[in-house]
């Protein structure tokens, strides 16, 4: 077993703010996700990685950086936050072959003002 | 949401009835996942396919991958399978997320 912990939970920003959002996992897994989830909506892609200084871009990287410090952490950056935005963001990780299952943090809350 | 569609978007139960939700994928879909999430927004996960059919307790999934299609079933609602379900997909045998639905919405009541 193992856990995900995302950091702040909830984080409040202004308009044009660069915003940095932090995860670990302790799974010892290869593959780490950044997710964002609007209101009422499913999760989409906005970074992987797949081993440390590994960065892959998903359907939604646009107005985003990641950086993949060490293979227990991986960080989001919002470059310049949009005000009136609000979402919450999903850490995961997996493997990188075989048995693919992603296992979820438990979210940051963003609010831009 | 278009290339993994759920359905349906929202459902209510009567506590001890079943149900089913189902997933169709335009995608080549090699693993499916399904997700609850609960009011505090925390996913949960429920099976992890590749094809072919799963049972935990009360709940059991089936992923077809050659008509692209996934269902889970619900069997004797509580009031605790309340919340969002979501199914999602990944495309290819190594590691490069997840393309998700957008949930089937589950209010069990008494």
């Amino acid at each position: 077993g193992g856990i995900i912990t995302q950091t702040p939970k909830f984080l409040i920003g202004q308009e044009g703010q660069k915003l940095t959002l932090k995860c670990q996992q302790n799974f010892n897994h290869d593959t780490m996700y950044w997710y964002r989830q609007d209101s009422g909506k499913g999760l989409r892609l906005i970074y992987y990685s797949i081993t440390e200084n590994d960065l892959q871009k998903g359907d939604l990287s646009e107005g985003y950086d990641a950086s993949r410090e060490k293979k227990s952490s991986f960080s989001l950056t919002v470059t310049s936050a949009q005000k009136n935005e609000m979402a919450v963001f999903l850490c995961a990780s997996s493997r990188t072959g075989g048995a693919l299952e992603q296992y979820f943090g438990p979210g940051t809350r963003l609010t831009v003002l | 949401g278009d290339k993994v569609k759920q359905s349906p978007s929202a459902l209510s139960l009567q506590e001890g009835t079943n149900s089913a939700l189902r997933c169709n994928f335009s995608i080549a879909a090699t693993t499916v996942q399904w997700f609850l999430q609960n009011p505090r927004g925390s996913l949960i996960n429920l099976f992890y396919l590749v094809p072919g059919t799963k049972e935990n307790g009360r709940l059991k999934s089936t992923f077809n991958s050659k008509e692209s299609y996934s269902t889970l079933h619900i069997r004797d609602a509580q009031l605790e399978d309340s919340g969002t379900y979501f199914c999602a997909a990944e495309a290819g045998n190594y590691a490069q997320g997840l393309t998700f639905g957008l949930g089937t919405r589950v209010s069990v009541f008494p």
